[in-house]
């Protein structure tokens, strides 16, 4: 059975870093590409970030301006999202998300991440 | 970015009646290998979006037959055909062929 566990959500400042992980299980990590995608409170999804299967290739939402950072440990069965000088608008559930048929085939249950002072 | 344009934003059906629900892309999503990279999600409440829909009309594994998808180049459409109480939720199309993805506003279905 796939799962996907994002962590490490939770409440943080503005201006303040916060790394996400998602522990993935029951599939070949390293033979799937990743993304993050992200849904704010009552809104709808919104895509971040894709990871190719070796970590190699990143893609980006423009909207991150630079400040988020994918990445995977694939001896750990691990995907990350680095993101730094959070702001409020970045307050959101912060999904995982495995792709397949080019499209996002799973979803982990989502960490959230409230950017408040 | 490519717009993907959802309507109706909300439809209220009573279990056994059809739903239908409409996405308008702003660009064709239609590839140079024959291929519509269209997807349909259910986000139902409280839960993570599941996939239902890929390729524009390819059942998801486990979904049942009562979805269906149908559409091409910029206009999709996601069937119902007879709803039942565990349909309810927000659906949502997103397409994947050009980043960045992008979704729909989202559709919320309710049972009468």
């Amino acid at each position: 059975e796939v799962q996907l566990v994002e962590s490490g959500g939770g409440l943080v400042q503005p201006g303040r870093s916060l790394r996400l992980s998602c522990a993935a299980s029951g599939f070949t990590f390293s033979s799937y590409e990743m993304n993050w995608v992200r849904q704010a409170p009552g809104k709808g999804l919104e895509w971040l970030s894709y990871i190719g299967g070796s970590g190699t290739t990143t893609y980006y939402a423009d909207s991150l301006k630079g400040r988020f950072t994918i990445s995977r440990d694939n001896a750990k069965n691990s995907l990350y999202l680095q993101m730094n000088s959070l702001r409020a608008e970045d307050t959101a559930v912060y999904y995982c998300a495995r792709e397949e048929l080019d499209g996002l085939d799973y979803w982990g249950q989502g960490t959230l991440v409230i950017v408040s002072s | 970015d490519v717009v993907m344009t959802q309507t109706p934003l909300s439809l209220s059906v009573t279990p056994g009646q059809p739903a239908s629900i409409s996405c308008k892309s702003s660009q064709s999503l239609l590839h140079s290998d024959g291929k519509a990279y269209l997807y349909w999600y259910l986000q139902k409440p409280g839960q993570s979006p599941q996939l239902l829909i890929y390729e524009v009309s390819n059942r998801f594994s486990g979904v049942p037959d009562r979805f269906s998808g149908s559409g091409s180049g910029t206009d999709f459409t996601l069937k119902i055909s007879r709803v039942e109480a565990e349909d309810v939720g927000v659906y949502y199309c997103m397409q994947s062929i050009k980043l960045p993805r992008t979704f729909g506003q989202g559709t919320k279905l309710e049972i009468k």
